[in-house]
C-alpha cells in the first residue's frame, strides 16, 4: 500500500523567511511517481511539479527547490524568501509509475503555509 | 477552454436526500477521477475512469455511484446521504502523460 506522510501540519513565517515542507512516503513499487500541488485560499488545487522515481536530480523553478531522495523515501520542498501570496496548503502526493496513473494519486495530509507580512 | 467545470459550489443536503454533483471538462481529458478532501486531511479517491464507459472505485467509494457515457462529463451520485459525506469534493481530469487538473471543487453539507 502506498503512504504519503506530511508530519508538518502548519508553518507559520514572515516574509522573506525560508520554509522547507517535508514529505515523506512509502510504496511497494520500484517505480513511481511524486508530486507538489498547492492549495491556496480560494480552494483550487494548483500543480507545482512532478518528478520519477528514477531522477533524483533536485530541482529549482523560482523560488521553488525540490529535494528528492530515494535512500530517505523523501521529498521535500522549499520556498526561498517567502511571499505572503505563498501562503496556503500544500500537498505532496505519490502515483504508480503507469502513463494512466497521473491523477490517480495518493495524497499526504497537507502542510498550511501562513506567511505573515 | 473552461478545464475542469463543477457545480453546484456549494449545497446543503438533508440527511437522506440525494444528489449529484456534476464534472464536466473541456480539455478532451481521457481519465476522470473524484475525490473528496476532509478538514485537515489529504484528498482521497472516490471513484475514476479511463475514458468513455469505463469506471472503477478508488479509495472510498461506499455511498458515491459515478458514471461516465461521454468523454466530458463524469458525474457523481450520492444516493441517501449521510453527515459522513460532509466535505469538499473534488473532480479532475488528465490526459497521457499529464498531470491531473482540478476543478474549483463542490462544498458539500449533510445536516
Amino acid at each position: 500500500a502506498q503512504k504519503v506522510t506530511q508530519a508538518q501540519t502548519e508553518i507559520s513565517v514572515v516574509e522573506k523567511e525560508d520554509v522547507t515542507l517535508d514529505c515523506v512516503y512509502e510504496t511497494r513499487d520500484t517505480t513511481y511517481y511524486l508530486f507538489w500541488y498547492k492549495q491556496p485560499p480560494s480552494g483550487e488545487l494548483v500543480f507545482l511539479i512532478r518528478r520519477n522515481s528514477f531522477d533524483e536530480q533536485n530541482e529549482i523553478s523560482g523560488r521553488y527547490s525540490w529535494n528528492f531522495q530515494k535512500s530517505t523515501s523523501s521529498f521535500n520542498f522549499t520556498i526561498t524568501a517567502s511571499q505572503v501570496v505563498d501562503s496556503a496548503v500544500y500537498f505532496c502526493a505519490l502515483s504508480e509509475m503507469t502513463t494512466d496513473s497521473w491523477g490517480k494519486l495518493q495524497f499526504g495530509a497537507g502542510t498550511q503555509v501562513v506567511v505573515t507580512p | 477552454n473552461a478545464g475542469v467545470t463543477q457545480t453546484p459550489k456549494f449545497r446543503i443536503l438533508k440527511i437522506g436526500q440525494s444528489m449529484t454533483l456534476q464534472c464536466t471538462q473541456d480539455m478532451n481529458h481521457n481519465y476522470m477521477y473524484w475525490y473528496r478532501q476532509d478538514p485537515g486531511m489529504g484528498l482521497k479517491l472516490i471513484y475514476y475512469s479511463v475514458g468513455a464507459g469505463i469506471t472503477d472505485k478508488g479509495e472510498v467509494p461506499n455511498g458515491y455511484n459515478v458514471s461516465r457515457s461521454t468523454t466530458e462529463d463524469f458525474p457523481l451520485r450520492l444516493e441517501l446521504a449521510a453527515p459522513s459525506q460532509t466535505s469538499v469534493y473534488f473532480c479532475a481530469g488528465n490526459s497521457r502523460n499529464t498531470e491531473a487538473f482540478f476543478g474549483q471543487g463542490t462544498r458539500l453539507t449533510v445536516v
